[in-house]
């Protein structure tokens, strides 16, 4: 069965540094999502991704972040300068459309020092 | 302000008990899905419900529109369910199927 697959599993970073969490989503799939989950809280939306374009992110998404489809296959997300509350686990979701089923890779978690 | 509440945070069920897990919305949604979380952190689709029943194996989800309200059954509950269960609904005008998800039901299953 296709899935949805991340890297890295895990990555600790310091403070300040930037970090590129890579997803590869299932082939077919036209849309394309990151989202967050700090731990002991709930799953945050962070953006959205549609015909090689933000569709819609939520105020989490700020300056420091940014995500790119470089070649049609990876799904990339990029936080430019870490802060530790950036500590998380982020996962990405991909569907083919908007009225069929996400479907979840297994998450990064991502540490910051 | 959309918010999705689940009951119970925590359910502690001996193996074999039937097993709910209840979702309420505050506002129209377009779609309502039940997700598990396994200790490790990943996540699986369970359902996908704009209405009515769904049923896979042990699991049961219902949704019922015009009181906002969406349950998740476990029949013949096991040790191998303990995981977290949440509740994530697309709320109309979220057009690119964005989910806002519950808090998250623990359960746990002795056996």
């Amino acid at each position: 069965e296709p899935e949805v697959t991340q890297t890295p599993s895990h990555q600790v970073t310091q403070m300040g540094q930037e970090v590129i969490l890579r997803c590869v989503p299932i082939s077919n799939h036209l849309y394309f999502y990151w989202y967050r989950q700090i731990l002991g809280q709930k799953v945050e939306f962070l953006v959205s991704f549609y015909n090689n374009e933000i569709s819609e992110k939520s105020e989490i998404f700020d300056d420091q972040f940014s995500v790119e489809r470089p070649d049609g296959s990876n799904f990339t997300l990029k936080i430019r300068s870490t802060k530790l509350e950036d500590s998380a686990m982020y996962f990405c979701a991909s569907r083919y459309d908007t009225s069929s089923e996400q479907y979840f890779g297994p998450g990064t978690r991502l540490t910051v020092t | 302000k959309n918010e999705v509440e689940q009951s119970p945070q925590n359910l502690t069920a001996q193996e074999g008990e039937f097993i709910t897990i209840n979702c309420s919305y505050s506002v129209g949604i377009s779609a309502l899905h039940w997700l598990q979380q396994h200790p490790g952190g990943g996540i699986v689709s369970l359902f996908m419900l704009s209405s009515g029943k769904k049923k896979h194996g042990r699991l049961i989800a219902t949704i019922n529109i015009q009181e906002k309200h969406s349950s998740l059954h476990i029949t013949a509950s096991h040790p191998r369910d303990s995981a977290v269960y949440i509740c994530a609904v697309r709320f109309y005008g979220g057009s690119q199927g964005n989910l806002i998800f519950g808090k998250g039901t623990k359960l746990s299953v002795k056996p």
